[in-house]
């Protein structure tokens, strides 16, 4: 049984381009989550998206950043015309149900805007 | 909101015990979590809390107290491969999302 998978693992984008960060949830889990963590920062909790929905996104930037997780295929965290302030690692987190007492974590997306 | 605090670093001994504190002041609580983050990979499950009280897990356990937003990650038998950042987080009362605290870097020595 797989874990959560990320891809890519690294991502270099320059300013102004856009980033697609890629999430496969475990096998059985519907719930993903996306967490963002800075150098010297806690995770910080940016959306929870069930399939076809977005459960919760009061974490996410107003601008720029949008997230989906369609009915087919994988969670897609989708960050236009990147900035310096958006490199970071990004987490994707998935769980069989809301509530579950273990949410397993991807291995993550490192983002550098260079 | 949430607030969440924990110690930036610890260090101990090979074989010791040591004791992580984490202290929270949240507006909804819906269960405490431990999680271990080795350098430049995924956290790590290592634990849940919803009621006071100790939960063991072989080296690893973790107390809660509700009324005094407490809780602690006890490591026994520590090991080098030990040494990792271990993050304390709060679920909301909406059973979704967690709250993270920056983590705190344990470095175990010889």
């Amino acid at each position: 049984n797989a874990g959560v998978m990320q891809n890519p693992r690294h991502l270099v984008r320059r300013r102004g381009q856009e980033a697609r960060l890629r999430c496969s949830p475990m096998k059985g889990h519907s719930h993903v989550y996306w967490y963002r963590q800075l150098p010297e920062e806690g995770l910080k909790f940016m959306v929870y998206l069930q399939k076809e929905n977005i459960i919760d996104e009061s974490g996410m930037p107003k601008e720029r950043f949008s997230a989906e997780f369609p009915k087919e295929g994988p969670s897609i965290l989708r960050i236009q015309q990147v900035v310096r302030g958006d490199s970071a690692a990004y987490f994707c987190a998935s769980s069989p149900e809301r509530g579950a007492t273990e949410a397993f974590f991807g291995q993550g997306t490192r983002l550098t805007v260079v | 909101g949430q607030n969440i605090d924990q110690p930036t670093e610890m260090t101990a001994t090979e074989g010791a015990i040591v004791q992580i504190n984490c202290t929270y002041q949240t507006s909804g609580f819906n269960g405490l979590f431990w999680y271990q983050q080795h350098a430049g990979e995924a956290p790590t499950f290592l634990s849940y809390n919803v009621l006071d009280g100790l939960e063991e897990k072989g080296r690893f356990s973790s107390f809660l107290s509700r009324s005094k937003g407490y809780s602690y990650l006890l490591l026994k038998e520590l090991q080098m491969k030990d040494s990792a950042s271990y993050l304390c987080a709060v679920r909301d009362r909406g059973y979704s999302t967690l709250t993270f605290g920056k983590g705190t870097m344990l470095l175990v020595s010889p």
